[in-house]
């Protein structure tokens, strides 16, 4: 059966620091990979995705940055933190069946 | 791009009664509909969804009913139990190369004993 993980758990950050989330899936091949961030008590917005290694679309302009290194990792990166950088980051993958399912999620708070 | 409006923001129902949440969508093109219900502090899980081609779908006390037409679609909980109470997030997508979920803003359910 496929896992997906997501590291670390929560995250305090000061203001102008970097960051980097990884997102890992067991168990497929070749899945679509997305990145999500949920603002406290809001919706999820979608940040990037990823079809292949090395592809990565935009969805939201920001200072996050996506990389998929390998087929089955995702990172989202920052140079720089900022306040409104602070949520719930969540990695979700599908494999052509188009139900997503998520991971547990990086609660990032920024100081 | 899709929007997708979603009411309401709180519902709250006595248990045993049933609850209805509703959401709209902007993209004619879209055709497909998960909804998620999200714990507190959990990740979203997939509970019920729907394609364009199907205008009801029902998994024991969920329902899900698709009106293309009005572009509407709606989460329908019968029986409710305290275990239901949750956020719950609809969403929307074309499904192309990838599912780009656009979601709603939530409902936030409380079953009262």
């Amino acid at each position: 059966s496929q896992t997906i993980h997501q590291w670390p758990a929560t995250l305090v950050q000061p203001v102008g620091s970097p960051l980097s989330l990884e997102c890992t899936v067991e168990g497929t091949s070749n899945p679509n990979l997305y990145w999500y961030r949920q603002a406290a008590g809001r919706g999820l917005q979608l940040l990037f995705y990823s079809v292949g290694i090395g592809q990565i679309s935009s969805e939201v302009p920001q200072n996050l940055s996506a990389s998929r290194p390998q087929d089955r990792q995702f990172i989202l990166s920052s140079k720089k933190l900022l306040l409104s950088d602070s949520g719930f980051y969540l990695c979700a993958w599908e494999r052509g069946q188009e139900t997503q399912y998520f991971g547990p999620g990086t609660r990032l708070l920024v100081l | 791009g899709e929007n997708v409006e979603q009411h309401p923001s709180t519902l709250s129902v006595q248990e045993g009664d049933s609850a209805v949440i509703k959401c709209t969508y902007s993209d004619s093109a879209s055709n497909y509909f998960p909804w998620y219900k999200q714990e507190l502090g959990k990740r979203p899980q997939l509970i019920i969804d729907i394609r364009s081609n199907v205008g009801e779908k029902k998994d024991q006390r969920i329902a899900v009913t698709l009106n293309k037409t009005a572009k509407h679609f709606s989460l329908h909980i019968t029986e409710t139990q305290p275990e239901d109470s949750a956020v719950y997030f609809c969403a929307a997508t074309y499904t192309g190369t990838a599912s780009k979920l656009t979601f709603g803003t939530g409902t936030r359910l409380q079953v009262t004993l």
